[in-house]
């Protein structure tokens, strides 16, 4: 079974432009969540979709948007650009999502750097 | 979310078993323990989970305290491969109505270096 892939896997944009990531999941997957990791605040979470409907968000901004394609594949998308949303981005897939003992198979992830 | 606390690194010899702590002093019943660990340039990976027995799979055990207070996952006999950031992670019932209960709040992890 191939893994989670994540496109494109290197980004540089410049301050005030939008970027948008792709992810596509293991098959048979429903649920994606993506995740944004930086040295000063480690792996945190941004959201999750399941079924093509968002149903869990983390504490960031609107900036921040996402969407899940009827096949499970999920783009996110930050608008206006800022330094600080330079970090790598993981996206990780499971058949579930949310519950207590389902696995997350993680991609390797897209380093967006903002200039 | 209830929180875990782990070494911030600690350090092994390759061949050797190693014992990675973690805390998580409120944990609730329906907690489970997740280990997840990420290897440089990676994403984490899945490594093991347990509720109240201990756990064997391939890549590790993990023995929880009867309390459920607190977790150790041992490595059996580390390779030069084992060197990563584990992380202790404790996974509730997704939330009514939504919230982020179900997903994986990750802390800083155990930085382990395993030498020649």
């Amino acid at each position: 079974k191939a893994g989670v892939t994540q496109t494109p896997r290197y980004l540089i944009k410049t301050r005030g432009q939008q970027v948008t990531l792709s992810c596509s999941p293991i098959s048979g997957h429903r649920s994606v969540s993506w995740y944004q990791q930086t040295p000063g605040q480690g792996l945190q979470f941004l959201f999750e979709y399941f079924s093509e409907t968002q149903r869990n968000k983390g504490n960031f901004p609107g900036r921040f948007s996402g969407r899940q394609f009827s096949n499970s594949r999920s783009e996110m998308n930050v608008s206006t650009l800022e330094l600080g949303d330079s970090a790598l981005y993981l996206c990780a897939s499971s058949q579930q999502g949310a519950f207590r003992t389902d696995t997350q198979y993680f991609g390797p992830g897209t380093r967006l750097t903002v200039l | 979310d209830a929180k875990t606390t782990q070494p911030n690194s600690m350090e092994s010899n390759e061949e050797e078993p190693v014992h990675l702590p973690c805390n998580h002093s409120t944990i609730s019943g329906t907690d489970y323990i997740h280990w997840y660990r990420q290897l440089p340039s990676q994403g984490p990976e899945y490594v093991i989970h347990g509720l109240t027995s201990n756990v064997n799979n391939r890549m590790a055990s993990l023995a929880i305290a009867e309390d459920r207070k607190s977790s150790t996952l041992i490595l059996h006999r580390a390779t030069l491969r084992d060197a990563a950031v584990y992380y202790c992670i404790l996974r509730a019932t997704h939330g009514v109505g939504g919230g982020s209960q179900g997903n994986l709040i990750f802390g800083k992890g155990t930085k382990l270096s395993v030498k020649p």
